[in-house]
C-alpha cells in the first residue's frame, strides 16, 4: 500500500523557517516524480513544487520561488520542502503526492504568524 | 498559465439523484485532467486520473470524460457519503492548476 507522510509543520514567526519531510512507503520511490501542494485555511488547492524522480529537475510556483527549496534522497525514501523567509501568506496545510495522479499524503500544518 | 473554470460553485442534490460538474479549461490540454475529492478537514484523494480513469477502488457511480478544453464529472446516484468538494486539475503543464472547487451538499 502507498503511504506519504508528511511532517516538519509547526507556528513560525514571519521571515523564519522551517524544513518539511514527506516519508514514502509501499512504492518504488526512486522511479517517482512528486510534487508538494498546499490548502491555505478556507482556501482552495495550490501547486507548490514538483522535483522529477532522479531530483535533477525542479520547478516551483512563483509565490514560493527564491525561498522555498524541493529535493529528496531516494536512499532514504524522503522528500523535503525547506522553506525560508516564511509570510503570513504560506499558511497552510502541505501535501506530498505522488506523480501528477498518484497518492497524497494526510498533510502537515504550517502556521506563519506575523 | 492554464486556468481551470469549475462550475457550479456549489450545489445541492438529493440522494439518487445524477450530478455533474464541469470543468473548462483555458487552453488544450488533452485528457490530462484529474478530478478530486475533499472531504473537511481530509486530504484530498483522486478520484479519475486522466479525463476517464477511475482510480482502484473508487465506487463506479463515479466517472469522467471530456478531451481538448472541456471536461465533466459525473455521480450517477448520489450517495450521503459523497458530500464533499470536488475539484478539477490539470497536469498538462507546470504549474498545476486546479479549478475553484464545488461544494456538494447532500438534501
Amino acid at each position: 500500500e502507498v503511504q506519504l507522510v508528511e511532517s516538519g509543520g509547526g507556528l513560525v514567526q514571519s521571515g523564519g523557517s522551517l524544513r518539511l519531510s514527506c516519508a514514502a512507503s509501499g512504492f518504488t520511490f526512486s522511479r517517482f516524480n512528486m510534487n508538494w501542494f498546499r490548502q491555505a485555511p478556507g482556501k482552495g488547492l495550490e501547486w507548490v513544487s514538483y522535483i522529477i524522480s532522479s531530483g535533477t529537475y525542479i520547478a516551483y510556483a512563483d509565490s514560493v520561488k527564491g525561498r522555498f527549496t524541493a529535493s529528496r534522497d531516494n536512499g532514504k525514501n524522503s522528500l523535503y520542502l525547506q522553506m525560508d523567509s516564511l509570510r503570513a501568506e504560506d499558511t497552510a496545510v502541505y501535501y506530498c503526492a505522488r506523480g501528477a495522479t498518484g497518492s497524497w499524503g494526510q498533510g502537515t500544518r504550517v502556521t506563519v504568524s506575523s | 498559465d492554464i486556468q481551470m473554470t469549475q462550475s457550479p460553485p456549489s450545489l445541492s442534490a438529493s440522494v439518487g439523484d445524477r450530478v455533474t460538474i464541469t470543468c473548462q479549461a483555458s487552453q488544450g490540454i488533452s485528457n490530462l485532467v484529474n478530478w478530486y475529492q475533499q472531504k473537511p478537514g481530509r486530504a484530498p484523494q483522486v478520484l479519475i486520473y486522466t479525463a476517464s480513469n477511475l482510480r482502484t477502488g473508487v465506487p463506479s457511480r463515479f466517472s469522467g470524460g471530456g478531451s481538448g478544453t472541456d471536461f465533466t464529472f459525473t455521480i450517477s446516484s448520489l450517495q450521503p457519503e459523497d458530500a464533499a468538494t470536488y475539484y478539477c486539475q490539470q497536469h498538462e503543464n507546470l504549474p498545476y492548476t486546479f479549478g475553484q472547487g464545488t461544494k456538494l451538499e447532500i438534501k
